[in-house]
C-alpha cells in the first residue's frame, strides 16, 4: 500500500515540446505529493509540490495535475528545454507513514535542441 | 543558506568492512533523513532521525544504523559491507517533524564496495 508507480521509465521530447509524466498510489493516506528533479551527479532537488485538496499547481512552465479519486498525479513540463534534461521523480507522504517519503522509480527525460 | 553537505563525496570500502557517512542539515532544520539509491532500484528510505531520536525505519536489516548529534547532524554507519551496499547515499533535512514540508537533499556519499 506504500507504493508510488511512475511511467514512462524514460522520455525523450523535442525542445519546445511538452513533457508529461504519471504517477499513481494506493495509499489514501498519502496527503502530500511532491516532485523532484535529480540531475547527475546530484541529489534530487524539490521542483513542485502539491497537496489533495487543490487539483492542479503551476510554477512557471512546470504543472502538477492531480486527481483525488482516480489516485494519480502528473507532471508537466511546459515548453521543454535542454536544460530540463534530468531524472524526475513523484513521491508521496503522510504523517501517518512516518514521514518517509514514498518516491516513484524515476523518469529520465532527454530534450532534444 | 548553506545546504545539506554531506561527507565524503566517495568512499570505497572491501566487503565486510563499515562504512560512516556524515551529514550536517540545513541550519534550523531538525530533521534528518537517509535514502539509499542503488542503480535501478530508486530511492529506497532507511532512516528519520528528530531532536535526536530514530523516529522511522526502513525495511533495511540491523547492520544499517545511525544517529543524530546534539547540533542535529547525523551520521550513518554499514556494517559487515556487501557488495549490494554499493549506491549512493543521500542525506535530507527538513524542519522539525514536517512530512509536508519537502526535503531538501545533499549531493550523497557513493559507496563502492569491492
Amino acid at each position: 500500500q506504500q507504493q508510488v508507480k511512475q511511467s514512462p521509465q524514460s522520455l525523450i521530447v523535442q525542445k519546445g515540446g511538452i513533457s508529461i509524466i504519471n504517477c499513481a498510489y494506493e495509499n489514501t493516506a498519502f496527503d502530500y505529493f511532491p516532485w523532484y528533479q535529480q540531475f547527475p551527479g546530484k541529489g534530487p532537488a524539490l521542483l513542485i509540490a502539491i497537496r489533495p485538496d487543490v487539483s492542479e499547481k503551476k510554477e512557471g512552465r512546470f504543472t502538477i495535475s492531480f486527481n483525488k479519486s482516480a489516485k494519480q498525479f502528473s507532471l508537466h513540463i511546459m515548453d521543454s528545454q535542454p536544460g530540463d534534461s534530468a531524472t524526475y521523480f513523484c513521491a508521496a507522504s503522510s504523517k501517518a507513514a512516518g514521514n518517509k517519503l514514498t518516491f516513484g522509480g524515476g523518469t529520465r527525460v532527454l530534450v532534444k535542441p | 543558506e548553506a545546504g545539506v553537505t554531506q561527507s565524503p563525496t566517495h568512499l570505497i570500502k572491501t566487503r565486510g568492512q563499515q562504512a560512516t557517512l556524515r551529514c550536517s542539515p540545513i541550519s534550523g532544520h531538525t530533521s534528518v533523513y537517509w535514502y539509499q539509491q542503488a542503480l535501478g532500484l530508486g530511492l529506497q528510505f532507511l532512516l528519520w532521525y528528530d531532536e535526536g531520536e530514530e523516529r522511522n525505519r526502513g525495511n533495511f536489516p540491523p547492520r544499517f544504523s545511525g544517529r543524530q548529534f546534539p547540533n542535529y547532524s547525523s551520521e550513518l554507519n554499514v556494517n559487515a559491507l556487501e557488495l549490494e551496499d554499493s549506491a549512493l547515499y543521500l542525506c535530507a533535512s527538513s524542519p522539525t517533524g514536517r512530512h509536508n514540508y519537502g526535503y531538501t537533499f545533499g549531493s550523497g556519499t557513493r559507496l563502492t564496495v569491492v
